[in-house]
C-alpha cells in the first residue's frame, strides 16, 4: 500500500517563527512536491524535486525554502513564517511510472 | 503555459442523478497527461485516473467514466447514479510529461460536488 506521510496535521506558529513542514514516501519515487491549498484557489505548486538535492520552483515559491537530503524525505521550510502563510500544506510523490499520490496534509496556522 | 480551468465551482444533486465534472486544459506540450483526484472531507487526496494524450479512450470504472476530447481540449468526469458517499471537492490536473524531471502537476481550482439523500 503506497504511503505519504507528513509529520504533522495540524500545527500552529507565531510570526517569525521557523517552521519545518516534513513529508516521508515509503514508494522509491524520484519526484516529489508542495502544495498549498485555499480556498478558491485550488493547489499551488511551491517546489518540487526530482532527485535528491535537486530541486525547481513551482509557481508561488516566495517565503519557502526546501530540502531534499535523502530519496524518500522532502522538507518544506519556511524562514519566518508570516500570517499570509496560513494554508493547508500537500505534500506528493510519484515517479515515471507511477502517478501523483498525496499525503494526508498539514493545515498551518501562523498566527 | 499550462492551465486547468474547472468552471464549476460547486454542484448539488440528488441521490441516484447522474452528474458531470467539466475539465478544460491548456498546454502546448504533445505529450501530457490528465487526471482526478477526489478530496473528500477528510481532507486526503484520493487519486481515480491517469490518462496520457495519446490515449483518447474513453474510460469506465464501475460509477465512474471520463471522456477525454482533444478537439476540444476536454477531460470531463461523470458519475452515473451518485450516492452520498460522492461527496467531495474534485480536482483535474494536468502533467507536462511521463515524470521527468521537468514534469510538475498542475491542478484545476475544484468542483465541490455535494449529493443530496
Amino acid at each position: 500500500d503506497v504511503k505519504v506521510t507528513q509529520s504533522s496535521r495540524y500545527l500552529v506558529k507565531r510570526t517569525g517563527e521557523k517552521v519545518f513542514l516534513e513529508c516521508v514516501q515509503d514508494m522509491d519515487h524520484e519526484n516529489m512536491f508542495w502544495y498549498r491549498q485555499d480556498p478558491g484557489l485550488g493547489l499551488r505548486l511551491i517546489y518540487f524535486s526530482y532527485d535528491v538535492k535537486m530541486k525547481e520552483k513551482g509557481d508561488i515559491p516566495e517565503g519557502y525554502s526546501v530540502s531534499r537530503e535523502k530519496k524518500e524525505r522532502f522538507s518544506l521550510i519556511l524562514e519566518s513564517a508570516s500570517t499570509n502563510q496560513t494554508s493547508m500544506y500537500l505534500c506528493a510523490s510519484s515517479s515515471k511510472t507511477s502517478p501523483g499520490y498525496f499525503g494526508p496534509g498539514t493545515r498551518l496556522t501562523v498566527l | 503555459a499550462q492551465k486547468v480551468t474547472q468552471a464549476q465551482t460547486e454542484i448539488s444533486v440528488v441521490e441516484k442523478e447522474d452528474v458531470t465534472l467539466d475539465c478544460v486544459y491548456e498546454t502546448r506540450d504533445t505529450t501530457y497527461y490528465l487526471f482526478w483526484y477526489k478530496q473528500p472531507p477528510s481532507g486526503e487526496l484520493v487519486f481515480l485516473i491517469r490518462r496520457n494524450s495519446f490515449d483518447e479512450q474513453n474510460e469506465i470504472s464501475g460509477r465512474y467514466s471520463w471522456n477525454f476530447q482533444k478537439s476540444t481540449s476536454s477531460f470531463n468526469f461523470t458519475i452515473t447514479a451518485s450516492q452520498v458517499v460522492d461527496s467531495a471537492v474534485y480536482f483535474c490536473a494536468l502533467s507536462d510529461g511521463p515524470y521527468s524531471s521537468a514534469s510538475k502537476i498542475i491542478f484545476g481550482s475544484g468542483t465541490r460536488l455535494s449529493i443530496r439523500p
